[in-house]
């Protein structure tokens, strides 16, 4: 069974740029959501896709935009990049968009805005 | 008010000791809750799951979940200083919405 799987690793941006991360679901898995975690800090939501329609969203602004795919595998974009937008960005999936339904993560995308 | 708050600790137990760790929540209609552990520099490992009032136990690991109080607690048996990390605790609010709400997370260190 495939895990949760993010690209890039790492990323160094400048303010005003665009980004995109990447992330593919484990195996089975049709619910993908997105999380920032910034240094010493839990992870806060973005948001979430399911059956690739945003299915909830945390409060972060319209700059930060998602795409989920019919493999379910699935995009977070940040427009406009501010420093404190640098941060780890975290993807987890789950088999259901149900509120019991356990959420796993990939090893993140280590965002920097310089 | 935060909506999950943990102790950030350091919480310092010796090698073999019982590691005991809370956390409450202030949306008092939360239904699910979750612990994962995070190594420094890596991702949210998923240890375990709770949903109904009382204790689960999965290896040295047990959940307790006191809904009444608005509390979970991770108890970690025998601990190893491989279970020296940080552990968050999550609540989801919601039975129809996988939203996850974080702790800022405790951090464990287990000293031999």
């Amino acid at each position: 069974e495939t895990g949760v799987t993010q690209s890039p690793t790492h990323l160094i941006k400048t303010r005003g740029q665009q980004v995109t991360l990447r992330c593919s679901s484990q195996s089975g898995h049709n619910t993908v959501s997105w999380y920032q975690q910034a240094l010493g800090q839990g992870p806060q939501f973005i948001f979430q896709y399911y059956r690739e329609e945003e299915n909830g969203r945390g409060n972060f602004p319209p700059r930060f935009s998602g795409l989920q795919f019919p493999n379910y595998s699935s995009e977070l974009n940040v427009n406009a990049l501010e420093l404190d937008d640098s941060a780890l960005y975290l993807c987890a999936s789950s088999s259901s968009s149900g509120g019991a339904s356990e959420q796993y993560f990939g090893p993140g995308t280590r965002l920097t805005v310089t | 008010q935060k909506e999950v708050e943990q102790n950030s600790g350091p919480l310092s137990v010796p090698e073999g000791a019982i590691a005991s760790l809370n956390c409450t929540y202030s949306d008092r209609v939360s239904q699910s809750f979750f612990w994962y552990r995070q190594y420094s520099g890596k991702s949210p490992e998923l240890i375990m799951s709770i949903y109904s009032n009382g204790d689960k136990e999965d290896g040295r690991f047990t959940a307790q979940l006191n809904k009444a109080s608005q509390y979970v607690s991770l108890l970690i048996r025998d601990s190893q200083p491989s279970d020296s990390a940080t552990y968050l605790c999550a609540v989801n609010p919601e039975w129809g919405y996988n939203k996850l709400i974080f702790g800022a997370g405790t951090r464990l260190a287990v000293h031999p």
